[in-house]
């Protein structure tokens, strides 16, 4: 069975705190690991597509790590605002069958 | 804005019943896959078309059934629907093994 997990489910933070998500996947066969927001009632937006051990990524105060030989990555948001509230998927591509994988997701909720 | 769309946006259906989900892809973009995202959980693959044929399948059974057609939009067919399929449906369209660019879904609630 390959699972791909996420940490934590959810999340409350306050405006302007800062907050990280851990998504944990298969280390073998590894192709690509995406990460998505997803608003609700939206469709899921790609943020990320991670594709080298040690990649890190950047998109305005959202930031990501990957690490393929042990399985992770993580997403961080500095300065979390309430804009940020969503839904953050992770989803990793095995090189065997090139399919999404996804994780169930961190709920975030940041209150003003 | 992504440019896929699915239809209809949401659906009621009674156990037993048959139902077509429709994806249209965005420009350029010759494969598609679909998602069943159940309360709870991430979503889960179900299949996925690559010019016009069906090319990789997760675990869900045989009625669940798709089509691609030559214009690359697609559909999800299940039939003898069970209360366990209430759900909400994604495509997500894409070039190949490229990024997919994901519609708003379909929200289908089986009675």
């Amino acid at each position: 069975i390959l699972n791909v997990e996420q940490s934590p489910q959810s999340l409350h933070v306050q405006e302007g705190d800062s907050t990280n998500f851990t998504c944990s996947f298969p280390s073998s066969n590894f192709y690509a690991l995406h990460w998505y927001r997803w608003e609700t009632a939206k469709s899921p937006e790609a943020l990320f597509v991670m594709t080298l051990n040690g990649d890190e990524k950047k998109k305005g105060r959202i930031s990501a790590t990957l690490n393929t030989k042990e399985g992770y990555s993580y997403l961080y948001i500095k300065g979390s605002q309430p804009e940020d509230s969503a839904t953050y998927l992770c989803a990793w591509i095995s090189s065997n069958t090139g399919k999404l994988i996804f994780g169930q997701g961190t709920t975030l909720q940041v209150k003003p | 804005e992504t440019g896929v769309t699915q239809s209809p946006t949401h659906l009621i259906k009674t156990r037993g019943q048959q139902v077509t989900l429709r994806c249209s892809s965005q420009s350029g973009h010759n494969t598609v896959s679909w998602y069943q995202q159940a309360l709870g959980q991430g979503p889960q693959f179900i299949f996925q078309y690559y010019r016009e044929e069906e090319n990789g399948r997760g675990n869900f059974p045989p009625r669940f059934s798709g089509l691609q057609f030559p214009n690359y939009s697609s559909e999800l067919n299940v039939n003898a629907l069970e209360l366990d399929d209430s759900a909400l449906y994604l495509c997500a369209s894409s070039y190949h093994r490229g990024e997919q660019f994901f519609g708003p879904g379909t929200r289908l609630t089986v009675l």
